[in-house]
């Protein structure tokens, strides 16, 4: 079974930092991986998402890399903001049959100082 | 545009009571639909998905169960609730052969 893990599980910065996000998967036999943003009491907002094919993807100063040999992706965030933090969760979902599952890891947690 | 409902909104129910939490999706048709559950501070466990009407996948036994009387409403129950039940839950959708998911508002339900 796929199992996803986030590091850090909480992550404080200044403002204007620029950071990473850590998302690992035990088999790389995915269809396709999704960065996702969750506010408080809030369901989840998807915000990228990268194909196997793919090996990265942009939107504004998100920028979402996934190396699929090494089980790893990434979620960079340029010039963070205090409305950056919230909890952030990857999901995969696998080749095959399955692809119609998702599974997501514990997340992490980002604070933005002002 | 596509729109997700999920009530209630929040829930408490004694131990030994009966759920029903519903999930409906407006503006397309045939969704994959999906429950996900939600502890405190964890990430999301896939509890249920539904490829079409009366079709359930089942991730995780336990005494939930799904339903999908119609093609853009997913019915969460249980007979009866355990303490464990409590958490907060997740209704998604995604387009079928499509491969983003949307996320519904949650139901937080406390067992007590």
């Amino acid at each position: 079974k796929q199992e996803v893990t986030q590091i850090p599980a909480a992550l404080s910065v200044p403002e204007g930092e620029n950071l990473v996000l850590n998302c690992s998967f035990t088999d790389s036999a995915i269809y396709n991986l999704q960065w996702f943003r969750q506010d408080p009491g809030k369901g989840l907002t998807s915000l990228l998402l990268i194909q196997s094919s793919q090996r990265e993807q942009t939107s504004g100063r998100l920028n979402a890399s996934l190396d699929k040999s090494s089980g790893r992706s990434t979620l960079y965030i340029a010039a963070s903001q205090p409305g950056d933090s919230a909890t952030y969760l990857c999901a995969v979902s696998p080749s095959g049959y399955n692809f119609n599952k998702f599974y997501f890891g514990s997340g992490t947690k980002l604070n933005v100082k002002p | 545009s596509q729109t997700i409902h999920q009530w209630p909104a929040t829930l408490v129910q004694p131990v030994g009571s009966p759920l029903s939490l519903e999930c409906t999706v407006e503006g397309t048709s045939n969704p994959n639909l999906y429950w996900y559950r939600q502890a405190a501070g964890r990430g999301l466990q896939l509890l249920f998905y539904s490829v079409g009407i009366g079709q359930i996948s089942s991730e995780v036994p336990q005494n939930l169960s799904a339903s999908r009387p119609q093609d853009r409403q997913f019915i969460l129950s249980s007979k009866k609730l355990l303490l464990s039940d409590s958490g907060f839950y997740l209704c998604a959708w995604k387009r079928d052969r499509d491969h983003e998911q949307y996320f519904g508002p949650g139901t937080r339900l406390t067992v007590t």
